[in-house]
């Protein structure tokens, strides 16, 4: 099941924008993480969150977390067109281990 | 050695035929999961297998059969499927099953059951 939605579904921006893709979930969770999708490939890891994190930064990526909220945040800063991909925000729920849920998914267009 | 990799790329079989997919992983990783994802959809977990034993059948028909037969391979075999099974079915490992640890994802087997 569908743990989480994610907003906006599709973005697309100019080359040097920075995107911002938000995540909402249901349910407590251990941590949450985001991953990339590039046009039906497999799926690699961007960052990850713990719940008792509220900001991670890696790269050009900085990620929030608001746990009294149930949300997430990603923010890519001055993109690139090979920052076109779908994004994942992914929940591993208390007590279920590594068991992740994905979210619906953003689809960003970076044009160049 | 972070490569997840999945035979085959692609795949088309009839509803009578039987099929496998096959996953292996060198990175020493005891967790292996198959995910369901359907177009623009996010992927959906199948099963998790944890030191070869399966640990988590997310209720998924028996048309769909798992098989771990060592720590370096995960294979999910296919019979009878039905053409809303068509999808991109991706395999993932992890060093375990705690949570906080990534998921290495392979490319996926693109499957077309007509």
């Amino acid at each position: 099941s569908q743990q989480g939605e994610e907003d906006p579904q599709a973005l697309s921006i100019q080359e040097g924008e920075n995107a911002t893709m938000n995540c909402s979930y249901k349910t407590s969770i251990n941590n949450l993480q985001w991953y990339r999708q590039n046009s039906g490939r497999g799926l690699v890891h961007l960052i990850l969150i713990r719940s008792n994190e509220r900001e991670k930064h890696s790269g050009r990526l900085r990620v929030t977390l608001d746990t009294s909220k149930k949300s997430s945040s990603l923010l890519i800063t001055a993109s690139r067109a090979a920052d076109t991909a779908s994004y994942f925000c992914a929940t591993a729920p208390n007590n279920a281990g590594n068991m992740l849920t994905f979210g619906g998914g953003t689809r960003l267009m970076v044009k160049p | 050695d972070t490569e997840v990799t999945q035979t085959p790329k692609h795949l088309v079989m009839g509803m009578t035929n039987k099929k496998s997919l096959k996953c292996e992983q060198h990175m020493g990783h005891r967790a292996m999961y198959w995910y369901k994802q359907k177009a623009k959809k996010p992927p959906e977990l199948m099963f998790v297998y944890s030191y070869e034993k399966l640990s988590i059948n997310e209720s998924v028909p028996s048309r769909f059969s798992p098989e771990c037969p060592n720590s370096s391979l995960l294979n999910l075999h296919l019979h009878a499927l039905q053409p809303e099974d068509s999808a991109l079915y991706l395999c993932a490992s992890s060093p375990s099953l705690l949570a906080e640890e990534t998921q290495y994802f392979g490319p996926g087997t693109r499957l077309l059951v007509l």
